[in-house]
């Protein structure tokens, strides 16, 4: 079992809609949770993290935790053509950042 | 504040070729990483240095890999020889601190072993 499972997608969903992304990771003792975009040849950049079960929210994007689950999540509102990208969850367990192969999402216009 | 920097952008080197990457993080960040990443995966982490000392190298393979970070600054990562399966994109991150801090990824070096 890979430690952090993503759906590799594609993911496709039309202008305006909300794009629900979805982790899962393994290792009960993760301490946080992080979300990369990363745009096709480009290096990821990171567009939340998450500590504490419960959702999060900054703008148009929610990040959703669940510890007791293991299962983390990313809500994209309103969804535009430039949030199209490669989207990488990210674990954090004794120093290191342990990624998942990441969701590509197309958002059509 | 000027990003972390990678260099080359691009190699393509022939196997059992040596080749090297060099990184220079933000200035200030302590904790430096070196990732590589395939076609279709995500990062995955091969050293991680705190200063100068390297603090997590499980992952480098290090009958052919070897990386360095002289004085806690600017750091380089060394393939030799070179194999196909070598062929990603090379990733340096830097850090303020370990951990559970927002990591900066430079560029990256796209590496094609022919």
């Amino acid at each position: 079992q890979k430690e952090v499972e993503q759906n590799s997608g594609p993911l496709s969903v039309p202008e305006g809609a909300i794009a629900s992304l979805n982790c899962t990771y393994s290792d009960r003792g993760s301490q946080s949770f992080f979300w990369y975009r990363q745009y096709s040849g480009k290096s990821p950049e990171l567009i939340m993290f998450i500590y504490s079960n419960g959702d999060k929210e900054d703008g148009r994007f929610t990040a959703q935790l669940n510890k007791a689950s293991q299962y983390v999540s990313l809500l994209i509102r309103d969804s535009q053509p430039s949030d199209s990208a490669t989207y990488l969850c990210a674990v954090h367990l004794a120093g290191q950042l342990t990624f998942g192969s990441g969701t590509q999402l197309t958002v059509l216009p | 504040e000027a990003g972390v920097v990678q260099s080359p952008r691009y190699k393509i080197i022939e196997k059992k070729q040596p080749v090297a990457f060099w990184c220079n993080p933000i200035s200030g960040h302590n904790t430096l990483y070196w990732y590589r990443q395939n076609l279709g995966q995500g990062p995955e982490l091969l050293i991680r240095y705190e200063n100068e000392e390297a603090v997590d190298d499980s992952q480098l393979p290090k009958d052919r890999f070897s990386a360095e970070r002289l004085k806690g600054v600017d750091s380089t990562l060394k393939i030799q020889p070179a194999e196909l399966g070598d062929s990603a994109v090379y990733l340096c991150a830097s850090s303020l601190v370990s951990g559970a801090f927002e990591q900066f990824f430079g560029p990256g070096t796209r590496l094609t072993v022919l």
